[in-house]
């Protein structure tokens, strides 16, 4: 029931790209993500919820999949900032309960 | 403003002893709230779910209880911990609306030596 994450580690250079993906085997109702850094609590980013809809804030957006149950998270011209571990949350029964996926650990190095 | 408190910061507790993490949330009624344990370089996994007072969902079955005494209250215990019940804990809070966040807490650390 846990959605899988993809890739597990990124290491990146100031202004490159990435993408990170969530894969569950289940219908999904929502997408959360979060990022954390280390010793923190989890920060919230953005939220998909079911339709195909693609979200943007700044150099973050991402995109829900409902059909293929997954989200895709882009994160574009990377910052040092960046720096920390990606969560996807996701919610199958419109319940409020997030099962997370195990997590991407992103560097960007200077 | 919503805010949420979750206290100690830090715990360090022997093998057989009780445990009783506190998290309360400011600025909002009837939220849903979380426990979620993080284990060292892994996600996080939910613990309990609650959707009111004394409504507690259990998500793994283990060593720890939830209880929500006020509205706003959630509090985790354990009458004898194991090594295993070491990880970083964090209490959380939605609102009751679809598609609202879960904002967390700062978490507590506990190690059970």
């Amino acid at each position: 029931q846990q959605p899988v994450q993809s890739p597990q580690a990124v290491i990146l250079r100031e202004g490159e790209d990435a993408v990170i993906n969530c894969s569950s085997s289940k219908a999904l109702y929502s997408v959360h993500w979060y990022r954390q850094k280390h010793g923190e609590a989890p920060v919230f980013l953005m939220i998909l919820l079911k339709g195909g809809e693609q979200k943007g804030h700044e150099k973050i957006s991402a995109s829900f999949n409902e059909k293929k149950q997954q989200s895709s998270l882009y994160l574009t011209a990377s910052q040092l900032s960046y720096s920390g571990t990606y969560f996807c949350g996701t919610e199958i029964d419109n319940t409020g309960k997030l099962i997370f996926g195990q997590g991407t650990t992103l560097q960007v190095k200077p | 403003s919503q805010t949420i408190h979750q206290w100690p910061a830090t715990l360090v507790q022997p093998v057989g002893s009780p445990l009783s993490l506190e998290c309360t949330v400011e600025g909002t009624s009837n939220p849903n709230l979380y426990w979620y344990r993080q284990a060292a370089g892994r996600g996080l996994q939910l613990l309990f779910y609650s959707v009111g007072i004394g409504q507690i969902s259990s998500e793994v079955p283990q060593n720890l209880s939830a209880s929500r005494p006020q509205d706003r209250q959630f509090i985790l215990s354990s009458k004898k911990l194991l090594l295993s019940d070491s990880g970083f804990y964090l209490c959380a809070w939605s609102a009751l609306f679809n598609g609202s966040p879960l904002h967390f807490g700062n978490g507590t650390r506990l190690t059970v030596t």
